[in-house]
Order: structure tokens, then sequence, then C-alpha cells
């Protein structure tokens, strides 16, 4: 079993569109997780850290639950600019102190006109 | 802002040939990290750094070393390229402050071996 698994989509949604993403995590000791955003043929970008109280910016939701171990995004009113494939991350704290992310292996979204 | 930068964006090497990726970050952070990523596997992990001199293998080191002489830079090495090594690589690095802080990828070397 994978230690984050993503439905990888694609997800096809047309603008002004709410769409939700789900993640599952495998390690409970797990401590630290993220939205990363990467466009095509780029780098991974923070998008968002996930905090238990759940954390909202602009028109992005995300939600931990640690007892079921997922972690969700919510975007409201879909743009095009929105398109790409979201990853989750998870950070495992191993040895010296040294934090390690492991990444799910990203949904792909398409905002469509 | 902080940066994380790649020497190289696209790379083509030959099978066997010993191959050095280098990544230099500005910010003093202490952990450094190599990852690759391929299409339907998404990023794993070769090797991490959480200090200088120290490194500590991640999911998939076979076939690759890497070096971390000073804070700032951290070189991933193939020690015999070969066809399977065809990846994206991509390089980061983060801070040792807890929870809430992310981390900053570089911008990639797309590595084609021949």
């Amino acid at each position: 079993r994978k230690e984050v698994e993503q439905d990888p989509g694609p997800f096809n949604v047309p603008e002004g569109a709410t769409v939700a993403f789900n993640c599952t995590y495998s390690n409970s000791a797990s401590q630290s997780f993220f939205w990363y955003r990467q466009d095509c043929r780029k780098e991974p970008k923070l998008l968002m850290s996930v905090y238990s109280s759940g954390n909202e910016d602009g028109r992005f939701t995300a939600q931990l639950n640690r007892a079921s171990q997922y972690i969700s995004l919510l975007i409201r009113d879909s743009k095009l600019s929105d398109s790409a494939t979201y990853l989750c991350v998870v950070i495992l704290i191993s040895s010296g102190s040294a934090r390690q992310l492991t990444f799910g292996s990203g949904t792909q979204l398409t905002v469509l006109p | 802002d902080v940066k994380v930068t790649q020497s190289s964006r696209y790379l083509v090497k030959r099978t066997g040939e010993k191959v050095f990726l280098e990544c230099v970050q500005d910010m003093d952070h202490e952990n450094m990290f190599w990852y690759r990523q391929d299409p339907g596997l998404g990023l794993r992990l070769i090797y991490f750094s959480y200090d200088v001199k120290m490194k500590e293998k991640g999911d998939i080191p076979e076939g690759y070393s890497v070096s971390r002489e000073k804070k700032e830079r951290f070189s991933l090495i193939l020690e015999s390229a070969s066809t399977n090594q065809t990846s994206m690589y991509l390089c980061a690095s983060t801070g040792q402050a807890p929870g809430g802080y992310g981390y900053t990828f570089g911008s990639g070397t797309r590595l084609t071996v021949v």
C-alpha cells in the first residue's frame, strides 16, 4: 500500500465549479501536511499547509482528519488558472530530525471554459 | 525571496557516464532533498541530508550517491548513468522549523540518458 494515496483524476470541471480532492496517508505518526500545486513541466510549489482545525486561503480550503488519516482540498469558483496537478504531501520527522516529505502521485485538474 | 537553484535545466548524457547534478540554496536550510519524478509514479525520494556531511537513503537510492560538503550545496551523483535514470530530478530544501513549514523546490533538471 502506498504511504500517500490520491485519486489521479483527471478531474475536468467547468469554470465556476466547486471541486474537492481527497488524500489518504498510512502512517499515523505523520506530523505535517501540505498541498502543493505543480504546473506542467514546472516544479511543485507550496499551495497551503493543512491544519486539524481546517484552514482557508481565498477560494481554497484544506482540512485534516487525523482519526481517518485523510486530508482534503476544496476549490470554490474554479478558474482556468487553477488547472494543474495537485500534490498531497505528508511529513514525518525521521532520524536526525530530518523532515522527510512523502508525496502523493498527484491529482490532475483541468478547468474548462 | 527563497531560492533553490539547480545547475542545469536540461541534460543529455550517455550510458555509463558519471553525472553530477548540483543544487544550491540560499536560505541557510539544514535539510536538503533529491527527488525524481516520473509519469504515473509521482515524486520519489532518492537521498536527503539533514546537515553538512550527513546523508540518508530515501526510497530509491540504488545507482545514486550524494555529497554535502557545504550547507548550501547538495550534489546528486549518478556513478554510471543508465537509460532507466532518464527522469526529471528535483532538489528541495527546508529549515528545521516544526510543522507548517513548506519545502522549496528548484526548477528541476530533465536528464536524458541515451
